[in-house]
C-alpha cells in the first residue's frame, strides 16, 4: 500500500508559468488537503475536500485552485506562478470523520518560483 | 480564527526528558494532535487528545487541558533519533486543522 503519493518531488519553475502539483491516495479517504510549509510559520491550508465532486477554501486559497474528480486525486493548480509561492507543499488525506480525523501526509513537493 | 504558540527550540541530552508546552485559543475546539516532521520528511501522526488528562504512549506521552487552552508533549529516554519538529495542531468545530508553527527538538549526545 503506497498511502499518499505527491509528484513532482521538486521543481523550479518560472513565474508566470502554470504547474500542477500531483496528490494521489489509495486509503479510500474521503478527505483530502492540500498545505503549504514556510520557515517559521508552519503548515498552512490552502484548499480542502471533503468528498469526491466537493472542494473548499482554507486559510490561503488566493492564486491556488483545485478539483476532486474523483476519490483517489486532488491536484492542485498554480495558474500563474509567482515567487512568493516558492515553498513546500504537502497533500494530506484523512477518513473524513467526525471525531480523531487523523491527516496522513505525502512526502511532499518542494517549489521554487524564480 | 486560531492562534496556537509553541517554543521554537529546544535541546536536550540523550536519555533525558523534554517537555514541548502548546497553548491555544480558538472560537471552538473538536482535538489536539501532535506530529512529529523530521528535516525533509512528510509530518506524521504521533498522538491525540480530546479529553482532559494524560494520554501515554510508550516513551512519548501528551496531556490536554481544555479550560487551560494547554497540552504538552513529553518524550522520554530521548534518543538521537527523537531529534525533529514536533508540531501542534488543534481541530476545530469545523474539523480543519490550524498548525502551530512547530518546535525544533535538538537531542545531543
Amino acid at each position: 500500500i503506497a498511502g499518499i503519493t505527491q509528484a513532482p518531488t521538486s521543481q523550479i519553475l518560472a513565474a508566470g508559468r502554470r504547474m500542477t502539483l500531483r496528490c494521489t491516495q489509495d486509503m479510500r479517504h474521503n478527505a483530502m488537503y492540500w498545505y503549504r510549509q514556510d520557515l517559521g510559520l508552519g503548515l498552512r491550508l490552502i484548499h480542502y475536500s471533503n468528498t469526491a465532486g466537493t472542494t473548499g477554501k482554507g486559510e490561503v486559497p488566493d492564486g491556488y485552485s483545485v478539483s476532486r474528480a474523483n476519490t483517489d486525486d486532488f491536484p492542485l493548480t498554480l495558474a500563474s506562478a509567482v515567487p512568493s509561492q516558492t515553498s513546500v507543499y504537502f497533500c494530506a488525506s484523512s477518513e473524513g470523520r467526525a471525531d480523531a480525523d487523523t491527516q496522513y501526509f505525502g512526502p511532499g513537493t518542494r517549489l521554487t518560483v524564480l | 480564527g486560531q492562534n496556537i504558540d509553541q517554543p521554537t527550540e529546544m535541546t536536550a541530552t540523550e536519555g533525558a526528558i523534554v517537555q514541548i508546552n502548546c497553548t491555544y485559543q480558538t472560537s471552538g475546539f473538536n482535538g489536539l494532535f501532535w506530529y512529529q516532521q523530521h528535516a525533509g520528511e512528510a509530518p506524521t501522526f504521533l498522538s491525540y487528545n480530546v479529553l482532559d488528562g494524560l494520554e501515554e504512549k510508550g516513551r512519548f506521552s501528551s496531556f490536554l487541558s481544555r479550560s487551560k487552552g494547554y497540552s504538552y508533549l513529553l518524550l522520554k529516554e530521548l534518543q538521537m533519533k527523537d531529534s525533529a519538529s514536533y508540531l501542534c495542531a488543534v481541530i476545530e468545530r469545523d474539523y480543519k486543522l490550524s498548525f502551530g508553527a512547530g518546535t525544533t527538538v535538538t537531542v545531543r549526545a
